[in-house]
């Protein structure tokens, strides 16, 4: 059965930062990862889909990497702004590739 | 506008009531989720669709009902609701295709309260 794992749940830090958030998972025979963020009280923004064969994605300061054989995916931010405080959820496929299995998130707070 | 909607946003209803929460797609996507998000619990599945007509069981289907009978609608129904599933929805899709390989897409939640 699939697991997520996202270490640490919160984290402060101040504005231009770099900073990274780790994912981890327990069934490495899955072909894509996908990190999401979610603000107070809205929905989730997709902002990452790694497939496997790919093992590093970016997107403006964003870059997730992808390790299948640790079970290990992180989420690097660059320069962090205040803009970035939300919680960042990483998300894995199940066992059967029909649903997604998602983290408990990293909530950040970043200070201006 | 495209994408996919949610309604109601909000909702506050009783125990022992009827609920339906509904979703709807513009993209024409095959697969539809509905997920509910606990503190404590995170997201966690209800329900999935395949296609229209095809549905099966997610991590959490107990005392609830859902329906596809077309591809861009799948409402989720509360048959009769428990102060238990209190909590927010969230509806998703993704193209056609397993989830292995599609990016997911999430509509903006629906908040609902049983009293």
């Amino acid at each position: 059965k699939q697991e997520v794992t996202q270490i640490p749940a919160a984290l402060s830090v101040p504005e231009g930062e770099n900073l990274v958030l780790n994912c981890s998972f327990t069934d490495s025979a899955i072909y894509n990862l996908q990190w999401f963020r979610q603000d107070p009280g809205k929905g989730l923004t997709s902002l990452l889909l790694i497939q496997s064969s790919q093992r590093e994605q970016t997107s403006g300061r964003l870059n997730a990497s992808l390790d299948k054989s640790s079970g290990r995916s992180t989420l690097y931010i660059a320069a962090s702004q205040p803009g970035d405080s939300a919680t960042y959820l990483c998300a894995a496929p199940n066992q059967a590739g029909t649903a997604l299995i998602f983290g408990k998130g990293t909530t950040l707070s970043v200070s201006s | 506008d495209a994408g996919i909607t949610q309604s109601p946003r909000y909702k506050i209803t009783e125990t022992g009531r009827q609920v339906t929460l509904m979703c709807h797609q513009t993209w024409s996507h095959s697969y539809m989720f509905w997920y509910r998000q606990d503190l404590g619990h995170g997201l966690r599945l209800i329900y999935y669709s395949a296609a229209a007509d095809i549905t099966d069981k997610g991590e959490v289907p107990d005392g609830y009902v859902v329906s596809r009978s077309k591809t861009e609608n799948f409402p989720l129904t509360l048959e009769s609701a428990t102060r238990s599933q209190t909590s927010v929805y969230f509806c998703a899709s993704s193209e056609v295709g397993r989830v292995s390989y599609n990016e997911q897409f999430f509509g903006p939640g629906t908040r609902l309260t049983v009293l």
